[in-house]
């Protein structure tokens, strides 16, 4: 069991906006900002999508954003593409022992 | 450009041990910190530890205490990761990947697939 959940699947039609959850504890996404999330299609490493919760990367759209309410980030992707259908995962900073934690990943399918 | 490219691919009977390494490239070796994490086929990533090239200094998920341990060479800006009295539950891909910012990683390498049978 991951220590950040996440919903196992999402899907939107292209063009549409979807958000992606991520709930942890006040240890880890609740206790700092320095959740993260990447983007990682098939065979391939992950890739860096959003840093310290809302920021992004060189390179990355902007349709991608982050967010967090206390114990709960977010992931939105607004005008869907069908490039986006890939898994998600969000991972924390957590004041335990293992330091970084993710969630168990949301596969995305674009319709 | 930054590139992380990781050892090949390794079979290994249980018991054994095994180690990846992880060649950096296209900018300063020891100005970031490597991460490692591993995904089992089919399933989620997992967080084994850090690694600070500058120092040596080392963190691991206490899952992997006692059985992991992080090291390089800065002379040739090479991470190195390796993994002892395998199981087959330790079959999965390892990857390296550069932190960024805190909880955060930026490059990522190519995957090394451990297997770990009999």
């Amino acid at each position: 069991q991951s220590a950040l959940t996440q919903p196992a699947s999402v899907s939107g039609s292209p063009g549409q906006s979807i958000t992606i959850s991520c709930t942890g504890t006040s240890s880890d996404v609740g206790g700092y900002n320095y959740v993260s999330w990447y983007q990682q299609h098939p065979g391939k490493a992950p890739k860096l999508m959003i840093y310290e919760v809302s920021n992004r990367p060189s390179g990355v759209p902007d349709r991608f954003s982050g967010s967090k309410s206390g114990n709960t980030a977010s992931l939105t992707i607004s005008g869907l593409q069908a490039e986006d259908e890939a898994d998600y995962y969000c991972s924390s900073y957590t004041s335990s022992s293992t330091h970084v934690v993710f969630g168990g990943g949301t596969k995305l399918t674009v319709l | 450009q930054v590139q992380l490219v990781q050892s090949g691919a390794e079979v290994k009977k249980p018991g054994a041990s095994v180690k990846v390494s992880c060649k950096a490239s296209g900018y300063t070796f020891t100005s970031y910190d490597i991460n490692w994490v591993r995904q089992a086929t089919g399933q989620g990533l997992e967080w084994m530890g850090w690694m600070n090239p500058n120092s040596g200094n080392t963190g691991y998920a206490q899952k992997f205490q006692g059985r992991v341990t992080m090291t390089r060479n800065t002379s040739i800006s090479t991470a190195y990761m390796e993994l002892s009295s395998l199981r087959s539950e330790d079959t999965a891909v390892y990857y390296c990947a550069r932190d960024t910012a805190v909880a955060s990683s930026d490059y990522w390498g190519q995957g090394t697939l451990v297997t770990v049978s009999s």
